[in-house]
């Protein structure tokens, strides 16, 4: 089965720039996802198609997918970027989510 | 508003039943594919099922197959998930997402927005 890998935690200063990774076999020739739980919270979707913000995603985050890595990147990192992040991609008929990574903001 | 309303979870034996609901309103129910999503305490996301806009098609992770079923019902504009034999491992947060689907090459390819608060299902005798 389809595997996506990301890693467990990233910790980042406010006001600097925070990379999340999530890694698969060819994920480049399909499209990533991303979500961001707040704890206590439901997800919600931050990225779409790779690299595009739904409204209300403020444009210091971004994504990109290439290879076999698609990154989350979160610009100028606040305190309230503190959550976890899960990429997201769908194979043979089947949704498949990245191993979570905990954003943490020093 | 898109809103999502989980109910039907709770405490449950290992190997029994139990059948989760899902009322969604703010938008065009039959139009929508539909997921469940489920997250164990302290874990991550993992997708279980998904049904097409008129219920033809259905889809599960192989963990579910056979023991789940998922159903819906658009003149109630209601989402379902039937748990039979339900085991330890079953136990987490279940969520209703919206599913949203396009063509990409030769498969079709789905994403979850928005999700509902989720209803807890704690497998255990």
């Amino acid at each position: 089965s389809y595997e996506l890998t990301q890693p467990p935690s990233v910790s980042v200063s406010p006001g600097q720039t925070a990379s999340i990774t999530c890694s698969g076999d060819k994920l480049g020739d399909k499209y990533a996802w991303w979500y961001q739980q707040k704890p206590g919270q439901s997800p919600v979707l931050i990225i779409y198609q790779d690299n595009k913000r739904p409204s209300g995603i403020p444009e210091r985050i971004s994504g990109s997918n290439s290879g076999n890595t698609a990154t989350l990147t979160i610009s100028g990192t606040q305190a309230m970027d503190e959550a976890d992040y899960y990429c997201q991609a769908w194979d043979s008929s089947t949704g498949v989510f990245g191993t979570g990574t905990k954003v943490t903001v020093l | 508003e898109v809103q999502l309303v989980e109910s039907g979870g709770g405490l449950v034996q290992p190997g029994g039943s139990l059948r989760l609901s899902c009322a969604a309103s703010g938008f065009t129910f039959s139009s929508y594919w539909m997921s469940w999503v489920r997250q164990a305490p302290g874990k991550g996301l993992e997708w279980v099922a998904n049904i097409k806009q008129d219920g033809s098609e259905k889809y599960y992770v192989d963990s579910v197959k056979g023991r789940f079923t998922i159903s819906r019902d658009n003149a109630k504009n209601s989402l379902y998930l039937q748990m039979n034999s339900l085991r330890a491992e079953d136990t987490a947060v279940y969520y209703c997402a919206r599913d949203s689907d396009f063509w990409s090459g030769n498969q079709r390819v789905h994403w979850f927005d928005p999700w509902g608060q989720g209803t807890l299902v704690t497998v255990s005798s």
